[in-house]
């Protein structure tokens, strides 16, 4: 089955400094790449995905890129404010039983610091 | 906007007992979930469910069942807690659709094992 690895498990960034957290995945079948967002307490909420035809994609000050032949993508968060601290988590996944079975990664705990 | 309602925001119960949580969507969602959230684990999937009466595995049904006997209801069931089932329990749905869509979440169960 699929194995999803994130690095790293912590990170302290300088506000207004960038951000990248990285993910490799283990089966090339895999097509869907989502990360996820959970604030203190709070329940995970996706802030950006990406299909397996696109390279890149970009939303605002966020960003995640994709290399299928390596079977990596990362998240890159530009110009960082307090409220990007938070546990991210990246997954991925293919369709199983009509469902979209994620896999996530384990996390990384991101401090944004003032 | 969705809503994914568990039954309950904490819980203690001893080893050996039945234990039920209980997870309501309210979006007419085809597919549920359940993960379980360890540090430094991420989150891993235990059942879903992409229809009513229908259950899959997920990586760590060991412990575990599940029923749908409704679409907007999934219940994840400790036949027997163990103290290892000590965790924070995720519920989400999301819509069939094309296969790529999020899962929304509820706020989480945090069961404690005694």
């Amino acid at each position: 089955g699929e194995n999803v690895e994130q690095h790293p498990s912590t990170l302290s960034v300088q506000e207004g400094d960038s951000a990248v957290i990285k993910c490799t995945y283990s089966d090339s079948a895999s097509n869907y790449f989502p990360w996820y967002k959970q604030e203190l307490g709070k329940r995970p909420q996706l802030i950006i995905d990406i299909r397996s035809n696109v390279g890149e994609k970009k939303d605002q000050r966020i960003a995640v890129t994709l290399n299928k032949t390596a079977k990596h993508f990362s998240l890159h968060i530009t110009e960082t404010q307090p409220e990007d601290s938070a546990v991210y988590f990246c997954a991925a996944s293919r369709r199983d039983q009509g469902a979209q079975k994620l896999v996530f990664g384990q996390g990384t705990r991101l401090t944004i610091n003032p | 906007d969705v809503k994914v309602t568990q039954s309950s925001r904490y819980l203690v119960k001893r080893t050996g007992e039945k234990v039920f949580l209980e997870c309501v969507q309210d979006m007419d969602h085809e597919n549920m979930f359940w993960y379980r959230q360890d540090p430094g684990l991420g989150l891993r999937l235990i059942y879903f469910s992409y229809d009513v009466k229908m259950k899959e595995k997920g990586d760590i049904p060991e412990g575990y069942s599940v029923s749908r006997e409704k679409k907007e209801r999934f219940s994840l069931i400790l036949e027997s807690a163990s103290t290892n089932q000590t965790s924070m329990y995720l519920c989400a749905s999301s819509l069939a659709g094309t296969g790529w869509e999020p899962l929304h979440f509820g706020n989480g169960t945090r069961l404690t094992v005694t």
